[in-house]
């Protein structure tokens, strides 16, 4: 079946541009959650949703990012006004549900953001 | 704050070997822990979950946990070239509402033909 699926898998954006990442998960798939990973490192969490509710986002490293997911299904991350910082890959992964038998996470392939 | 250590190698196997991959973890809470295969440019695949102390076996891997120790590791038997990879290491956060996964920074495994 159908994978997590995320676009565009690569962004180059001047710094002070604003960017927006999709992220279109496993139907059926509950929870959503959003990463960012920078080279060299593991991913690191910054925002979870369960359905529409965002429930978490504790991760997000400013004000200046902002992330949805208005009807439970496909969710967007946007960052505003981007900063050199935020160059890494922006990873997004869905699970079932909470659970403890069906909280695998399975990721998307990525979007590669480079902020010139 | 909640860690996740591993060693980030290379680690160097020949052909054939067995690779023995290691994680230790900071929070006595966590209950679930998951191994992912990261290829150079790719996402996270996940490869193994395991909640309970002891083994768990797929095909040529087996993951251990121990709970105590606050140690699981990734067992590759008869090692293949395409076994190069990092492995992330990631434990399951079950504070507050969030699931979310807290990963160590990888090892790089290099299987030498």
């Amino acid at each position: 079946g159908a994978g997590v699926s995320q676009s565009p898998r690569y962004k180059v954006a001047k710094r002070g541009q604003d960017v927006a990442l999709r992220c279109d998960p496993i139907s059926g798939h509950v929870s959503l959650f959003w990463y960012q990973q920078a080279l060299g490192q593991g991913p690191e969490f910054l925002t979870y949703f369960q359905n529409e509710a965002q429930l978490d986002k504790s991760g997000l490293p400013s004000d200046r990012f902002f992330a949805e997911r208005p009807e439970g299904s496909v969710s967007t991350l946007k960052i505003q006004r981007t900063q050199q910082e935020d160059s890494a890959v922006y990873l997004c992964a869905s699970s079932l549900s909470k659970g403890a038998a069906s909280n695998e996470q399975y990721f998307g392939p990525g979007t590669r953001l480079t902020v010139t | 704050q909640k860690e996740v250590e591993q060693n980030s190698g290379p680690l160097s196997v020949p052909e054939g070997a067995i690779a023995s991959l290691n994680c230790t973890y900071s929070d006595r809470g966590s209950q679930s822990f998951f191994w992912y295969r990261q290829y150079s440019g790719k996402s996270p695949e996940l490869i193994m979950s395991i909640y309970s102390n002891g083994d768990k076996e797929d095909g040529r891997f087996t993951a251990q946990l121990n709970k105590a120790s606050q140690y699981v590791s990734l067992l590759i038997r008869d090692s293949q070239p395409s076994d190069s990879a990092t492995y992330l290491c990631a434990s399951q956060d079950y504070g507050g509402a969030t699931n979310k996964l807290i990963f160590g920074t990888g090892t790089l495994l290099a299987v030498q033909p």
